[in-house]
């Protein structure tokens, strides 16, 4: 069952500009996770928010969680040409299980 | 840094044949998992497991069967493999308790004639 949705499906920019996506989810959660997958490879975890958690930073991302929206976005300053792979929200919910949502497609043109 | 290696990264096998995805970990983590991956459909979870000898049924188990008789390894097996099951699979492992990232394998690109 897909539980997060994300928006934009594809999201192309210039490489300098800032990328952010979308994330929506249906039903309560312990935390909310991103990965990013570069094309024809595995999963890579970039950044873990707790429910009880509003904003959380690493390096160039910035994730903000509204659990009472029951969304999510992920901010991506100062994108660069390697920045470009698809971009996918996890909910971790009850049982130890991650729902991942369809992803975004991120495109940084340079 | 944790490393999940899949065994093969193409394979390309024959309808009804029995099919073997290989997953070892070196972090002594509890929890893995095997995921399939298509275009417009995302990431489905096949199977997990909590420990050894221990599995649970995914979202998407028919036609696939799971074996974890050491902890660091955990392998998909497709039973009588059919076209359908043609896609990315994925595996990844998680330490135990709240608040834990997965990691995943690279990944194994299965076609099936």
């Amino acid at each position: 069952s897909q539980q997060g949705e994300e928006d934009p499906q594809a999201l192309s920019i210039q490489e300098g500009e800032n990328a952010t996506m979308n994330c929506s989810y249906k039903t309560s959660i312990n935390n909310l996770q991103w990965y990013r997958q570069n094309s024809g490879r595995g999963l890579v975890h970039l950044i873990l928010i707790r429910s009880n958690e509003r904003e959380k930073h690493s390096g160039r991302l910035r994730v903000t969680l509204d659990t009472s929206k029951k969304s999510s976005s992920l901010l991506i300053t100062a994108s660069r040409a390697a920045d470009t792979a698809s971009y996918f929200c996890a909910t971790d919910g009850q049982g130890g299980k991650l729902i991942f949502g369809q992803g975004t497609e991120l495109s940084v043109k340079p | 840094d944790v490393k999940v290696t899949q065994s093969s990264r193409y394979l390309v096998k024959r309808t009804g044949e029995k099919v073997f995805l290989e997953c070892v970990q070196d972090m002594d983590h509890e929890n893995m998992f095997w995921y399939r991956q298509d275009p417009g459909l995302g990431l489905r979870l096949i199977y997990f497991s909590y420990d050894v000898k221990m599995k649970e049924k995914g979202d998407i188990p028919e036609g696939y069967s799971v074996s974890r008789e050491k902890k660091e390894r955990f392998s998909l097996i497709l039973e009588s493999a059919s076209t359908n099951q043609t896609s990315m699979y994925l595996c990844a492992s998680r330490p135990q308790g709240f608040h834990q990232p997965q990691h995943f394998g690279d990944g194994t690109r299965l076609s099936i004639l």
